[in-house]
C-alpha cells in the first residue's frame, strides 16, 4: 500500500547539533510539506515543495533547511540555529492542486537536551 | 491571507450523543476545505473534503460536514459519538494559488462513557 514513512519516530539530540528527519512517500505525489506541531498551537508550516528541485519557505522556516532531489523524498534538517527545536514534526504529501487533501506520515518527535 | 478559526479548544460529549465541531474560514475565492483527525502521537487522517457541488459532504467514520458560504463556516457533525472518536480534530483551507493549506489550532474531543 502507498503511504508516507517518517523516520525515526523518536529522536534525541544534544543542543547545538544538526539533525535530519526523513520523509519518504510512494504515492507519486508531486507536493510535499513539513509541519511543526506544538501543544495548543496547531500545525505550522516550515517548508513545502511543489516539484523536484524546488521548495518554498513556510511560516517558520528560520533554523530549518530542506532538499528535494527526488520526488519520493523530502528530508528536513533542524539546524543549531533553531532556538527551540523540541517538537513533533509532521510530513505530508499531496497532488499539486491540493484537491484530494494531504496524506500525513506518523510523525517524528524530536527532543533536544 | 487565508485563516481558519476553530472556536472550541476542548469539547466533551457523552457517548451516543451528537457532535458538532465548529470551523470558520477566511479565504478570498471558493475554498477547498478539509477536516482531519489526529490520535495522540500520530499523524493526521483525512475525514472529508469540500471544494464544489453539494454543500453537505460525507466522510469516513460516519462524519459529515456542511459548507455555508454566507457564514464562512464548515462545521463537522456526527449523529452519535463513539468512545473511539476521542481525538483532536483539525479544520483546514487550501490556497490553490499558493499551493499550501492553513490549519486551525484544533479541537480536542473527549467522550464520556
Amino acid at each position: 500500500d502507498g503511504g508516507i514513512t517518517q523516520s525515526p519516530k523518536y529522536l534525541f539530540r544534544k543542543e547545538g547539533q544538526n539533525v535530519t528527519l526523513s520523509c519518504e512517500q510512494n504515492l507519486n505525489h508531486d507536493a510535499m510539506y513539513w509541519y511543526r506541531q506544538d501543544p495548543g498551537q496547531g500545525l505550522r508550516l516550515i517548508y513545502y515543495s511543489q516539484i523536484v528541485n524546488d521548495f518554498q519557505k513556510g511560516d517558520i522556516a528560520e533554523g530549518y533547511s530542506v532538499s528535494r532531489e527526488k520526488k519520493e523524498s523530502f528530508p528536513l534538517t533542524v539546524t543549531s540555529a533553531q532556538k527551540n527545536p523540541t517538537a513533533f514534526y509532521l510530513c505530508a504529501s499531496s497532488i499539486p492542486t491540493g484537491g484530494i487533501g494531504y496524506t500525513f506520515g506518523s510523525g517524528t518527535r524530536l527532543t533536544v537536551v | 491571507a487565508q485563516s481558519v478559526t476553530q472556536p472550541d479548544i476542548h469539547i466533551t460529549v457523552s457517548e451516543g450523543a451528537s457532535l458538532e465541531l465548529r470551523c470558520n474560514y477566511s479565504y478570498g475565492a471558493t475554498p477547498y476545505l478539509f477536516w482531519y483527525v489526529q490520535s495522540p502521537g500520530q499523524g493526521l487522517q483525512l475525514l472529508l473534503k469540500y471544494f464544489s457541488g453539494d454543500t453537505l459532504v460525507q466522510g469516513i467514520k460516519g462524519f459529515e460536514a456542511e459548507f455555508k458560504r454566507s457564514q464562512s463556516s464548515f462545521n463537522l457533525r456526527k449523529p452519535s459519538v463513539h468512545w473511539s472518536d476521542a481525538a483532536e480534530y483539525f479544520c483546514a483551507v487550501y490556497n490553490t494559488n499558493a499551493g499550501k493549506s492553513t490549519f486551525g489550532d484544533g479541537t480536542t474531543l473527549t467522550v464520556k462513557p
